[in-house]
């Protein structure tokens, strides 16, 4: 596999139901995101990863949990959701120390339904 | 408040033509601009980007242009081609260590063979 994988694509739960998301990045990339897309909003930065160290949490509730084992895998943790929280999660990856000079790599995103 | 806007949510322009894409920011800490294009059940993939220190930056069919007074940048494609139907998300980030992107809500771009 090569770029950004993440499974499922598509995750309907209830709001009592427990579910994580994984993220793979094959590009030896260094940093790793999170990110929320709702119907006709910007895209939403929800954690940030460097080098395995979270550097960013932007005011996420603690119903999502993230996880970076190693520099190639970050996971989401979701329990007891909201139906607000229904949303297409994508995660990204850059290479950190190229002098701010980056672009970063998005996966093709989970779509996720909470009912 | 949003930071980084894109006004049109959508446009359709002819086979061959030239589509023009905007994009306006309110903060001035911005150095670094980004487009991002998006097709359907995929995620963005990274099109071009421009540097504050640029008025302009070309690849290809592809042309970013920066006005930094009026806070303002376009993607230019021409010739617009089919296969640039997608949704295009402008970006901007700024230095410092900082590796956050700002996104827009994205416009959604037809072309009409």
């Amino acid at each position: 596999e090569t770029g950004v994988t993440q499974t499922p694509r598509h995750l309907v739960m209830g709001m009592t139901n427990k579910k994580s998301l994984k993220c793979e990045q094959h590009l030896g990339h260094n940093a790793m995101y999170w990110y929320k897309q709702s119907a006709k909003k910007p895209l939403e930065l929800m954690f940030v990863y460097n080098f395995k160290e979270q550097t960013e949490n932007n005011s996420v509730p603690s119903r999502f949990s993230p996880e970076c084992p190693n520099s190639s895998h970050l996971f989401l943790h979701l329990h007891t959701l909201q139906p607000e929280d229904s949303a297409l999660y994508l995660c990204a990856s850059s290479l950190e120390g190229s002098g701010g000079r980056y672009e970063q790599y998005f996966g093709p995103g989970t779509r996720l339904t909470v009912t | 408040d949003q930071q980084v806007k894109q006004n049109s949510p959508s446009l359709s322009v002819q086979e061959g033509r030239i589509s023009i894409l905007n994009c306006d920011y309110t903060n001035s800490m911005f150095d670094y601009f980004l487009w991002y294009k998006k097709y359907p059940a995929e995620g963005p993939t990274f099109l071009i980007s421009i540097s504050s220190i640029k008025d302009k930056n070309e690849d290809g069919r592809f042309t970013v242009f920066l006005n930094k007074s009026a806070k303002h940048l376009s993607l230019h494609i021409v010739p617009s081609q089919p296969g640039d139907s997608a949704v295009y998300f402008c970006a901007a980030s700024y230095s410092f260590g900082n590796e956050k992107l700002t996104f827009g809500t994205g416009t959604r771009l037809t072309i009409i063979p």
